[in-house]
């Protein structure tokens, strides 16, 4: 167990509305990052932390913004959602070690109307 | 960039062996990775293999790398009806620092009874 919580799991919102989700860990890890699965393209890397207030973009980045102000949190915020963005959100951690495996969350689902 | 590409449906019978494949466009990969999604569920890292390995086996997992052909392998020996799930290959790059990894698109494995 990675230690790693999202939230919400499970959201459903109209078009336009703000949405911002939650991604917290317990482990102190410097890295994390947000990927978004969707059939038929894997998971794609949305933004990533390499520390407080460190973010940078992904593959992926137009329409989110990310933010971490402490430690433990990095919040993903989707300022006016829209329905290419109804997708599952994963969290992940890197770990401690030189291999480089990321630490997976259970995954946030986001229906956009 | 990198680029990871995966084929999207397996289906094998009970006691067979699965082999799961993968090929990667950046010469570079340091690390490559398998991780097996549950439906409904996040991500759970299989294995690993570092690129100066030709093979890596844990119980009924082999690893197999081609670092000539960029082609990644997964076989999993004695498949049971609990293996079925997605399976991912993904790739992190020796330019890549900030730990990201680059997925492939997930392989689905059905296993029949």
């Amino acid at each position: 167990d990675a230690g790693i919580t999202q939230s919400p799991r499970h959201k459903v919102t109209e078009t336009g509305t703000p949405v911002t989700l939650r991604c917290h860990q317990t482990e102190n890890h410097r890295y994390m990052y947000w990927y978004r699965q969707d059939p038929g393209h894997g998971l794609r890397l949305i933004h990533y932390s390499y520390g407080v207030k460190d973010t940078d973009k992904g593959e992926v980045s137009d329409g989110y913004s990310v933010s971490r102000s402490k430690t433990e949190d990095f919040l993903l915020t989707l300022e006016s959602a829209t329905s290419s963005q109804t997708s599952v959100y994963f969290c992940a951690i890197r770990g401690a070690g030189d291999t480089g495996e990321l630490f997976f969350g259970e995954g946030s689902r986001l229906t956009v109307l | 960039g990198e680029d990871v590409e995966q084929s999207l449906f397996l289906s094998v019978r009970e006691g067979d062996s699965s082999v799961i494949n993968c090929t990667y466009t950046d010469s570079s990969s340091t690390y490559l990775y398998w991780y097996k999604q549950e439906p409904g569920a996040g991500l759970q890292l299989l294995t690993y293999i570092f690129s100066n390995m030709d093979m890596k086996q844990d119980q009924r997992l082999t690893v197999l790398l081609n670092k000539k052909d960029k082609h990644l392998s997964l076989r999993i020996a004695d498949t049971q009806t609990g293996d079925s799930a997605i399976y991912f290959c993904a790739a992190r790059t020796s330019s890549s620092n900030t730990g990201k990894l680059i997925f492939g698109q997930g392989t689905t494995l059905q296993v029949k009874p």
